[in-house]
């Protein structure tokens, strides 16, 4: 079975700072990888998917994430946050069957004015 | 539809008493899931329904929870004898191409 670890439970930042989320996983197989975000009062979307190809993933609002195989990890950063970025983010693997979905227990991040 | 819809938004029910939650996907999605939230948690894996396979039920916490899909579409989660430690949000997800897209929820909240 596979398993996510997120380090921060919740992440204050002042607004326009970088900011980096932690997330690391356990497999024995390989794994895709994601990163979920929840804004305050509505369901999880998809911020940014590892599949296959380069390591480094784009996605919306300006996030971006490596996949380090030798580190197991899959840390979401972001350059310069805005109030908008604060939500819960929830990173997440599964393997190629997708039959399960394993999440991590999330961070919640909180932009400072 | 737009979206994954899951009804009702809210359910309040007393101890003992049986729910039904339910999940209308993504039309066109074969994969759909269960997952169950609780406040200060992750969101923990209930079961798995890919197509007309056997659904992966392994998420399932006891012989108290079950789920059907029916026609492929359409999904149930049933609750039987609720208890208080059931209370939590209940998220419905279709999925294509590994993209899970999200229901808002059922607030369960048991007496």
């Amino acid at each position: 079975a596979q398993s996510v670890t997120q380090l921060d439970s919740q992440v204050p930042v002042f607004e326009e700072a970088p900011v980096e989320l932690r997330c690391n996983y356990s497999s024995s197989v390989s794994v895709y990888l994601f990163w979920y975000v929840q804004y305050p009062n509505q369901g999880l979307q998809l911020l940014l998917k590892y599949l296959s190809g380069s390591t480094l993933v784009k996605g919306i609002n300006g996030f971006e994430a490596e996949f380090n195989k030798s580190q197991t990890s899959f840390h979401l950063r972001k350059p310069s946050v805005h109030i908008s970025d604060t939500a819960e983010y929830f990173c997440a693997v599964t393997t190629w069957t997708g039959n399960q979905f394993y999440f991590g227990t999330g961070t919640s991040l909180t932009v400072i004015p | 539809g737009a979206g994954v819809s899951q009804s009702p938004s809210n359910k309040v029910t007393e101890k003992g008493k049986d729910v039904e939650l339910r999940c209308d996907p993504i039309s066109g999605h074969t994969a759909l899931y269960w997952y169950r939230q609780s406040l200060g948690q992750g969101l923990e894996f209930l079961i798995y329904f890919q197509g007309n396979s056997a659904p992966d039920k392994s998420g399932l916490p006891s012989d108290r929870f079950s789920a059907e899909r029916t026609g492929g579409s359409v999904s149930t989660l049933t609750i039987q004898r609720t208890q208080q430690e059931d209370s939590a949000v209940y998220l419905c997800a279709s999925s294509q191409s590994f993209n899970l897209f999200f229901g808002s929820g059922t607030q369960l909240s048991v007496l």
